[in-house]
């Protein structure tokens, strides 16, 4: 039972270049989000999909898509990196969205923009 | 003003000692509260979640939530070595609004 699973875990991008990263997870939740992690920042929610079929915005969405593909996988892509976006990215899913559904995280994918 | 405070730290306790970790928060309609452990360069990991004003305990962990001084905290007792970690603090303000606090870092010494 691998849980959640992040590709790929380490990544560099020059400014401009684009990518995508990959969650699946293996939980049957419901609820996918994608979340950065800055240095004295914490966790701040990207973008996140209730459920399969739907997605919305979270705090910081701006340079970002996503695509919720089936109920498992949950991508983020990058179009024009920029150095802003250098951060530890983090997938989680849950069951659902209601509030005590607690959330579980992939390993992370550690993305440097130069 | 950030929805969730906690103080960074760092926050050292001898083995054996008891750690106090705090978060405050700011929107009083916070329904759900969530203790979170990082290790450096890992992932969180869920520890405790408490819904109801009072204590909870599992194991070495209590969570306490006092919803009037909209105050939660975690309490590590009996501390060791692996406990060393960053402790992060999510409130749930309603669906899909989980806030986290920065983390206080804890250093627990043999």
């Amino acid at each position: 039972n691998a849980g959640v699973t992040q590709t790929p875990k380490f990544q560099v991008l020059k400014t401009g270049q684009s990518m995508t990263l990959q969650c699946a997870q293996d939980m049957n939740h419901n609820s996918m989000y994608w979340y950065r992690q800055d240095p004295g920042m914490g966790l701040r929610l990207i973008y996140y999909s209730a459920s399969e079929g739907t997605t919305d915005k979270g705090e910081v969405p701006n340079g970002y898509n996503v695509s919720r593909l089936n109920k498992r996988e949950f991508s983020l892509r990058l179009e024009s990196a920029a150095p802003s976006q250098t951060s530890v990215y983090f997938c989680a899913s849950s069951r659902g969205v209601s509030y005590n559904s607690p959330l579980h995280f992939g390993n992370g994918t550690r993305l440097t923009v130069t | 003003q950030k929805e969730v405070e906690q103080n960074s730290g760092p926050l050292s306790v001898p083995e054996g000692a008891i750690a106090s970790l705090n978060c405050t928060y700011s929107d009083r309609g916070s329904q759900s509260f969530f203790w979170y452990r990082q290790y450096s360069g890992k992932s969180p990991e869920l520890i405790m979640s408490i819904y109801s004003n009072g204590d909870k305990e599992d194991g070495r962990f209590t969570a306490q939530l006092n919803k009037a001084s909209q105050y939660v905290s975690l309490l590590i007792r009996d501390s060791q070595p692996s406990d060393s970690a960053t402790y992060l603090c999510a409130v749930n303000s309603g669906a899909n609004n989980l806030f986290f606090g920065t983390g206080t870092r804890l250093t627990v010494i043999p």
